[in-house]
């Protein structure tokens, strides 16, 4: 199985600041990887597929970016609504793996 | 407007099967995978399995073959998953997701069956 590593496991940040989560792979899945975001309660959301791609209707200020077995995901200027746990999935094969998550508190 | 609705939440004793359902609407259901993902409590995401529903395709995970079925009827746009005897550590969300194959991310998700299994 492709394992999915995700840092870190809980990141505190304020509205407008800068927030990079990173996801590595344990081997190359070169762009076959998506971004969720959670919210309690909540089904997780689809943010960027492909690495790079953003989800219709998904606001600007989230991007991704990687390939290989490194992969970014940024939010440019941290808002309340961002406030959640967020999974990177690999779907390289149909064996598909999650990140552990990284919860994004406030500070 | 594509939708997977989930039933219920359901309270099981240790032993005991359990069938739960997905009902896809607003798009092909023979054309989409249907995959299931678990959540215990607190923690993350664990894929479990897909099936494709024009052919019932099936693929399991490795870490939940032998420990679930996935199945799907198309004439009902309905997918299931089923236990045969459920454990206290199968207490979890479980949730349904679309995908359309190949190499595509998941695209819909239910709003999620909540399984407690207690004695």
């Amino acid at each position: 199985d492709i394992q999915m590593t995700q840092s870190p496991s809980t990141l505190s940040a304020s509205v407008g600041d800068r927030v990079t989560i990173t996801c590595r792979a344990s081997q190359s899945i070169s762009s076959w990887l998506a971004w969720y975001q959670q919210k309690p309660g909540k089904a997780p959301k689809l943010l960027i597929y492909k690495a790079s791609s953003l989800e219709s209707g998904v606001p600007s200020r989230f991007s991704g970016s990687g390939s290989g077995t490194e992969f970014t995901l940024t939010i440019s200027s941290l808002q309340p609504d961002d406030f959640a746990t967020y999974y990177c999935q690999q779907y390289n094969s149909y064996l598909w793996t999650f990140g552990q998550g990284t919860k994004v508190e406030i500070k | 407007e594509v939708q997977l609705v989930q039933s219920g939440a359901e309270v099981k004793k240790p032993g005991e099967s359990l069938k739960i359902s997905c009902k896809g609407s607003g798009y092909s259901f023979t054309s989409y995978w249907i995959g299931w993902v678990r959540q215990m409590p607190g923690k993350g995401l664990e894929w479990m399995g897909i099936i494709y529903p024009g052919d019932s395709d099936t693929r399991y995970s490795p870490s939940f073959q032998g420990q679930v079925t996935i199945s799907a009827d198309k004439s009902i746009s309905t997918a299931y998953l089923q236990w045969s005897s459920l454990k206290a550590s199968d207490t979890a969300m479980y949730y349904c997701v679309r995908n359309a194959g190949g190499n595509s991310p998941i695209d819909y998700w239910g709003q999620g069956t909540l399984v407690t299994v207690s004695s």
